[in-house]
């Protein structure tokens, strides 16, 4: 059973547009979510992340949004750059608990 | 070095064969924690360790092993490998009470099992 889902595996999107990137997770208990963006032959780089206590937190051009009765958030990119193409996985968390649940990843393709 | 270092870089090996992947980090953090990537599969922990001294076992640890003798390592061993094992292998660190139980990943190390 996946506890959290990233049904687009791809997004193509133009530069200057905006790119929406979705997550749905099942588990209640998270309360701490997290996008990571991972570029081919090296390893992920954490971007953004987001408490359950709020609904939304923005840092330069990403804002992750958080829909609690939802059990959904999304990674919005205001303006889409070339260099943003790279896939990016959302993750979630819980508690004391160290570990991190991922999604399936969506790569994003930013065309000049 | 500063991060975490994972070598070797990539492998080829065949099945049967035992093989450590070695996992190094400089920052102090007390969690450690190994993944695979395969592809339309995301990131699947394997093992992870939350202290020196413990580890725990993840969503897919069949034919893996690791060990946490020190808070800087965090091996990897398959003890006879498989070509079900071929994958993209990333170790990640944590630390305790930081933001967001952000973990920090190694460059990876591509494995294929013939």
């Amino acid at each position: 059973d996946q506890q959290v889902k990233q049904n687009s595996p791809s997004l193509s999107v133009q530069e200057g547009r905006i790119s929406i990137l979705n997550c749905d997770y099942t588990n209640s208990m998270f309360d701490y979510f997290l996008w990571y963006k991972k570029y081919p032959a090296e390893g992920p780089t954490f971007l953004i992340s987001i408490s359950s206590i709020k609904d939304k937190n923005e840092d330069g051009r990403f804002t992750v949004f958080l829909n609690k009765s939802a059990k959904h958030l999304s990674l919005h990119i205001v303006p889409s750059q070339p260099g943003d193409s790279a896939v990016y996985f959302c993750a979630a968390s819980w508690g004391s608990n160290y570990k991190l649940t991922f999604g399936k990843g969506t790569l994003l393709t930013v065309n000049p | 070095i500063a991060g975490i270092t994972q070598a070797p870089t990539s492998q080829i090996l065949a099945a049967g064969r035992r093989m450590t992947l070695r996992c190094t980090q400089d920052m102090r953090h007390n969690a450690m924690y190994w993944y695979r990537q395969d592809l339309g599969l995301g990131l699947r922990l394997i093992h992870y360790s939350n202290t020196a001294g413990t580890t725990g076992k993840g969503e897919v640890p069949d034919g893996y092993s690791v060990s946490r003798a020190n808070t800087d390592d965090f091996p990897l061993t398959l003890a006879s490998a498989v070509p079900s094992q071929t994958s993209v292998y990333f170790c990640a660190s944590s630390q305790e009470g930081q933001k967001y139980n952000e973990q920090f990943f190694g460059p990876g190390t591509r494995l294929t099992v013939l």
